[in-house]
């Protein structure tokens, strides 16, 4: 199975930060990473496709970025609505995985 | 407008089992594949199944840590995916999410499923 290690498990961050969370695929995935933001109490949100793609409606200060198996969601500018978990997930390789999940505090 | 409502779940006793309905509107569901994934109670999101669509002789995954009590089907004149649950064990107690696609961009509100006697 596809390990996702995702980091951290856990931050705070003031409003203006820029903010980064990593996942690094234990095989190759190629692009084929999905990151979603889940805000409590809700379903989760689809912000990236293919590694680097915004989701329509996404605000433009989040990206994504990959070097080599290492997978990026950043967030260029905090804003408090951004307060929420971030989960990747590999659809490579079956089983799919997902990462173990950020939660991002704002400060 | 895409809606995807989930049903069934509840309280189970151990050992029981659990038949997971998603409803779905709004698209073409004959196009796509679906998927259930779940959340335990402060963790973090584990994909459970997957079905393809007709294209694709409606084949199906399963997560390791389910496979063999675990069926995902499909019913495209309903626009419906179902989760045959069995052998249901405490460390089952999640919201069970269903979503859409390969890309998993719509997904419903989940459903809650608690296992204990």
């Amino acid at each position: 199975d596809i390990q996702m290690t995702q980091s951290p498990s856990s931050m705070s961050a003031s409003l203006g930060d820029r903010v980064t969370i990593t996942c690094q695929a234990s095989q190759d995935i190629g692009n084929n990473l999905i990151w979603f933001q889940q805000k409590p109490g809700k379903s989760p949100r689809p912000m990236i496709y293919y590694a680097t793609n915004l989701a329509n409606g996404v605000p433009s200060r989040f990206s994504g970025s990959r070097s080599g198996s290492d997978y990026s969601l950043t967030i260029s500018s905090l804003e408090s609505e951004d307060m929420a978990d971030y989960h990747c997930l590999q659809y490579k390789q079956y089983p799919l995985t997902f990462g173990s999940g950020t939660k991002l505090e704002i400060k | 407008e895409v809606q995807i409502l989930e049903t069934g779940g509840g309280l189970v006793k151990p050992g029981g089992s659990l038949r997971l309905s998603c409803a779905t509107s709004g698209f073409n569901f004959n196009d796509y594949f679906m998927n259930w994934v779940r959340q335990a109670p402060g963790k973090g999101l584990e994909w459970v199944a997957q079905i393809r669509n007709k294209n694709y002789n409606y084949a199906t995954y399963y997560a390791e840590s389910l496979e063999g009590r675990v069926t995902i089907s499909r019913d495209d004149s309903k626009s419906s995916v179902y989760l045959q649950v069995s052998s249901l064990r405490a460390e089952d107690t999640a919201i069970y999410y269903c979503t859409r696609g390969r890309s998993f961009d719509y997904w419903g509100q989940g459903v809650m499923v608690t296992v204990s006697s």
